[in-house]
């Protein structure tokens, strides 16, 4: 089966520091990719999606970047974090054409 | 622009209330809706639904879709506290990504 693992799990960096959160996918291959947000009390933001290996799409311009270095490696990555960074981020992934979206376990973000 | 809209944005009920949580799109090229509950973390999928008036269920859950009125329900029967969530309703229009609606934070009270 399917499993999708997103570290670290809580994360509490100042202002400026830069920020990685990586994601990993088992189980399927040539899955599609994505980075959402989610601040509070709000929906879903996608900040970015990948359909392969080093293909990323931006949403949302920002100071974040996105890479996709293995086939099943999603990386969210910042030089300098900004406080309105803070959020809970969401790796996901999905196959197919008609396919539901999986989610990670999340990754709380405070920038202070 | 595609849009989702959620109603209510937050509801509070005892144990045993039935709920209806709405969904509301507008989208071209619809492809399919689907309903998340989220509890602490990650969303968790509970329906996908393509066609119109074919019910999917799932124990007390049960949702519909409206391709005619564009709009989908979620219906919870006998509430339980363990259906305190906030339940996400995402759009998929054909060769774009979904679109998630802002969710409806349900508190079922003991």
């Amino acid at each position: 089966s399917q499993t999708i693992h997103q570290w670290p799990a809580t994360l509490v960096q100042p202002v400026g520091s830069p920020l990685s959160l990586e994601c990993t996918v088992e189980g399927t291959s040539n899955p599609n990719l994505y980075w959402y947000r989610q601040a509070a009390g709000r929906g879903l933001q996608l900040l970015f999606y990948s359909v392969g290996i080093g293909q990323i799409s931006s949403e949302v311009p920002q100071n974040l970047s996105a890479s996709r270095p293995q086939d099943r490696q999603f990386i969210l990555s910042s030089k300098k974090l900004l406080l309105s960074d803070s959020g809970f981020y969401l790796c996901a992934w999905s196959v197919g054409v008609l396919s539901t979206i999986y989610f990670g376990e999340g990754s709380w973000l405070t920038v202070v | 622009e595609d849009k989702v809209v959620q109603s209510p944005l937050s509801l509070v009920v005892h144990e045993g209330d039935t709920v209806t949580l709405n969904c509301s799109y507008e989208v071209t090229n619809f492809r399919s809706l689907l309903w998340y509950k989220q509890e602490k973390k990650a969303p968790t999928f509970l329906f996908m639904l393509t066609s119109s008036g074919i019910e999917k269920k799932s124990g007390r859950l049960s949702s519909i879709l409206d391709k005619k009125e564009l709009f989908s329900i979620l219906n919870i029967t006998a509430t339980q506290t363990g259906d305190s969530a906030v339940y996400l309703c995402a759009v998929v229009p054909y060769g774009q990504n979904f679109v998630f609606g802002p969710g409806t934070r349900l508190s079922v009270l003991p």
